[in-house]
């Protein structure tokens, strides 16, 4: 079935830095997600992209879905304490269902 | 706001008990699932619901049983618990398929279950 390789695991952090994370798949995809979890709760829909080449924004949060439709990237920029959490890429193609990265720990010193 | 409500929060089973995961939703969304996530696995997809009376498996069924009798539940029933169960349960609803614009997953705050 489809996979997807998210990198890096964890991340540590000074706050005010800014923080990259990918997901690369072996197969294409047509939606790429990202979703934040915090801990204790659920994920949570952070952006989500429909088109390759597509580079979208939420606040300090940017992402864009790869030319090859293989990847993603997810940035946040000036990091702040409440940004601490598991960050999962998901992915989408064909009549798969959505599959999930093995997630990104953020963790973030003051 | 309730959106996606899941009970117990916690759960600890004896190996070959049995038990229910209950999840149900206010947002009158057609789709439900059932995930569970290990550390450093992400989520897997063990069944999934497109409407009221239709369950399909997902990725890792074995060992679990769905039903669907309302819009609103979709109960998670593990029948002989295992170790290899421990983990920590989501239930989410979408309005539509994902991978569209109304495929938005909404979770729930999860079950966290230990077969002992």
């Amino acid at each position: 079935g489809q996979q997807l390789n998210q990198s890096p695991q964890s991340m540590f952090i000074q706050e005010g830095e800014d923080v990259s994370m990918n997901c690369t798949s072996s197969s294409i995809f047509n939606t790429w997600l990202w979703y934040k979890q915090d801990p204790g709760e659920g994920p949570v829909l952070l952006i989500a992209l429909y088109k390759a080449g597509e580079l979208t924004s939420n606040g300090r949060l940017t992402a864009q879905f790869g030319i090859t439709r293989k990847d993603s990237f997810l940035n946040i920029s000036a990091s702040i304490p409440s940004d601490v959490g598991i960050y999962f890429c998901a992915g989408q193609g064909g009549a798969q269902k959505l599959v999930f990265g093995q997630g990104t720990r953020l963790t973030i010193n003051p | 706001n309730a959106g996606v409500t899941q009970t117990p929060k916690f759960r600890i089973l004896k190996i070959g008990q049995s038990m229910t995961l209950q999840c149900t939703q206010d947002m009158n969304h057609n789709y439900m699932y059932w995930y569970r996530q290990d550390p450093g696995m992400g989520l897997k997809l063990i069944y999934y619901s497109v409407g009221a009376g239709i369950t399909d498996k997902g990725e890792v069924p074995n060992g679990y049983n769905v039903s669907r009798s309302t819009t609103e539940d979709f109960p998670l029933r593990l029948e002989l618990a295992a170790p290899s169960q421990t983990s920590v349960y989501f239930c989410a609803s979408s309005p539509g398929a994902t991978g569209g614009a109304s495929g938005e997953l909404f979770f729930g705050e999860g079950s966290r279950l230990t077969v002992l």
